[in-house]
């Protein structure tokens, strides 16, 4: 079982900040990651899918970047409907989830 | 525009039977592979299982902590996926979300379109 870890657990910034969240794999899964956003009483979105693509409809200031074990999401100016959950996840054996990151307003 | 609807679910004692349904529209549901995930309450993001399309073989394929106790199945002429969840536990408590499994990409394991989710709780 691929194991994802994300950090940091909980990221506190304001409107306009950039936003770097990192998810690493127990064992090197290639490009085949993807990010959500799950915002509350919502399911999650597709974001980002194989480290770096951005899903349909995703505005510009959401990237990804990465491969191997080391993945990030970066939003460059934060926008009032940025505050969320964010999954990191694989594809490259089982499906498998992060834990999340919750990004709240500081 | 990519629908899904969930419906079935509820409140249920430990050891009993739950069967969700999740009705799509917007896309060739035959053609689609279709995966379950689960969120415990407060908690993360599960993959529970999927099917393939009957094009593809129609086998299905589980996460350990639901296999032998779920099954996955659809009717393609209804355009319906089920979720058929027997020997229900306390720690299945959780929303399932049906989704598409990478609708409009050649690879799998992409979770592109979800449902609203439904809630199922199980409890004595």
């Amino acid at each position: 079982e691929i194991v994802l870890t994300q950090s940091p657990a909980t990221l506190s910034l304001s409107l306009g900040e950039r936003a770097t969240l990192s998810c690493r794999a127990s064992q090197s899964i290639s490009a085949s990651l993807a990010w959500y956003q799950q915002k509350p009483g919502q399911a999650p979105r597709l974001l980002i899918y194989d480290a770096s693509n951005r899903a349909t409809g995703i505005p510009a200031r959401f990237s990804g970047s990465g491969s191997g074990t080391d993945f990030t999401l970066t939003i460059s100016s934060l926008e009032p409907e940025d505050f969320a959950v964010y999954y990191c996840q694989q594809r490259y054996s089982w499906p498998s989830f992060g834990q999340g990151t919750r990004l709240e307003i500081k | 525009e990519v629908q899904l609807v969930e419906s079935g679910g509820g409140l249920v004692r430990p050891g009993e039977s739950l069967r969700l349904s999740c009705a799509a529209s917007g896309f060739t549901f035959r053609n689609a592979w279709m995966s379950w995930v689960r969120q415990a309450p407060g908690k993360g993001l599960e993959w529970i299982g999927r099917i393939k399309s009957e094009s593809d073989g129609g086998t299905t394929d589980y996460a350990a902590p639901v296999k032998g106790r779920f099954t996955v199945s659809r009717r393609d002429s209804k355009n319906t996926l089920y979720l058929q969840m027997n020997s229900l536990k306390t720690e299945d408590t959780a929303i399932y979300f049906c989704t598409t499994d990478a609708l409009y990409f050649d690879f799998t394991g992409l979770f592109d379109y979800w449902g609203q989710g439904a809630l199922v709780t199980v409890s004595s």
